[in-house]
């Protein structure tokens, strides 16, 4: 069984930094990309960002980029989002996702073949408040 | 960045009616469209990949097609499971996107 297992979350003040985590188990890591997904509490899904198997492929929402690094260990089947400087806006559900694809976008942006996300963790929760 | 809307943002509708949820992106994106459901309090599941794939253990009542700009979602019997809101999202250019979302509830 694939499971997705995220940790990390918590209260923090504005501008600290906060790891968050993701254990995965069930399949072959190193095979697929990988994305974090966001929503606030009561509001709609926002993709965070995104890496491919092998970390030669990264991206971000252009509200996270400069703040937020995605990272990868395939020897350990982890998945981390490191987030700097957090702002009262960053407050959500993270979601931890599996793609269909092994890889993520080409140097212009364009997704390299199909994508979907399938499963999603069961989330975190990032509280960001002083 | 390619924008996503749907439409309607909500809708009730009674068991076994018929539903269809249209989201519509700022630019061509082909085929390279998923939808998902999410329950209060759960996270987001895969209903239909590429814009009319059946993901594997969804029932078939639920169906997806267009292509290009505009595409449609369609429940062909609205069960009691399945009021939920739901998300398209484009996956064809990064940033990757989803649209607003279309609550479905009980009438």
């Amino acid at each position: 069984e694939v499971q997705l297992v995220e940790s990390g979350g918590g209260l923090v003040q504005p501008g600290r930094s906060l790891r968050l985590s993701c254990a995965v188990s069930g399949f072959i890591f190193d095979d697929y990309a990988m994305h974090w997904v966001r929503q606030v509490p009561g509001k709609g899904l926002e993709w965070v960002s995104g890496i491919s198997w092998n970390s030669g492929s990264i991206g971000y929402a252009d509200s996270v980029k400069g703040r937020f690094t995605i990272s990868r260990d395939n020897a350990n089947n982890s998945l981390h989002l490191q987030m700097n400087s957090l702002r009262a806006g960053d407050t959500a559900f993270y979601y931890c996702v599996k793609d269909i694809a092994s890889s993520f976008s080409d140097s212009s942006g364009y997704l390299i073949g199909e994508s979907w996300f399938d499963p999603w963790g069961q989330g975190t929760l990032v509280t960001v408040s002083s | 960045d390619i924008q996503m809307t749907q439409s309607p943002s909500s809708l009730s509708a009674s068991v076994g009616d018929r539903v269809t949820i249209t989201c519509r992106a700022s630019q061509s994106i082909a085929t390279y469209l998923n939808w998902y459901q999410q329950k209060p309090g759960k996270a987001p599941r895969l209903l239909i990949y590429a814009a009319s794939n059946l993901h594997s253990g969804v029932p078939s009542r639920f169906s997806g097609s267009g292509s290009g700009t505009d595409f449609t979602l369609t429940i062909s019997s609205l069960q009691p499971e399945d009021f939920a809101t739901y998300y398209c999202q484009q996956c064809y250019y990064s940033p990757l996107t989803f649209g607003p979302g279309t609550k479905v509830d009980i009438k």
